[in-house]
């Protein structure tokens, strides 16, 4: 079975600043993990995934996200924040080959001028 | 061109009433989902249907019928409708799970509204 945790509902920074959305999973398996963003009444488009290769995998738009085995982490971050950035973020982990996806809860990111 | 579409957007009906959103996708695709977004934006999979052949089918009311005419059709039918059945409907797709390229591309969402 797997779950996603994402730490936190609504995370608030300024243009400009650093991004960092914190996702903790739970598998049974080697994880495939996704994030996905969704802007205001639009559908979800997918920023980056990790499938087992190299563990720091670079996205869309300047995000990137560092697996840690360890941790059992896959937190997603951007050097500096645009407006354009505000949205709901989700984690997102299944199964090898894409069995069940489970989507984390959301954290909602607010960009300030 | 749309990758994966679904009609309509928006739907407002009142409890009882029978509907249904339909879903296509252009990605030659042979998976294609149906999840509920609910008002706290939580996303739950309903439905998974690879090659037209149901493969997930998560603890959802009978009310709610997908059928996939083929690989790139999913339609989802509701009957009776409810109060609780408002949510933010999304279809998705993707690869077969064998291919190595798995990710879910996913439609704009149709909102549906029970009154």
């Amino acid at each position: 079975a797997q779950s996603v945790t994402q730490l936190d509902s609504h995370v608030s920074v300024s243009e400009g600043t650093p991004v960092l959305l914190r996702c903790n999973y739970s598998s049974s398996y080697s994880p495939s993990l996704f994030w996905y963003v969704q802007h205001p009444n639009k559908g979800l488009q997918l920023l980056l995934k990790y499938t087992s290769a190299a563990t720091l995998v670079k996205g869309i738009n300047g995000f990137e996200a560092e697996f840690k085995k360890s941790e059992t982490s896959f937190h997603l971050t951007k050097p500096s924040a645009h407006m354009s950035d505000a949205a709901e973020y989700f984690c997102v982990v299944s199964a090898p080959h894409g069995q069940n996806f489970v989507f984390g809860p959301g954290t909602r990111l607010s960009v300030l001028p | 061109d749309t990758a994966v579409s679904q009609t309509p957007k928006y739907l407002v009906t009142q409890m009882g009433n029978d509907k249904s959103i339909k879903c296509e996708q252009n990605l030659g695709h042979d998976t294609m989902y149906w999840y509920k977004q609910d008002s706290k934006k939580f996303l739950k999979i309903m439905f998974s249907y690879n090659n037209k052949e149901l493969i997930i089918n998560e603890t959802v009311p009978n009310r709610f019928s997908p059928k996939s005419p083929d690989k790139a059709h999913l339609n989802l039918h509701i009957n009776s409708l409810e109060l609780g059945d408002s949510a933010v409907y999304f279809c998705a797709s993707s690869h077969a799970r064998t291919s190595g390229s798995y990710e879910q591309y996913f439609g704009p969402g149709t909102r549906l509204t029970v009154t």
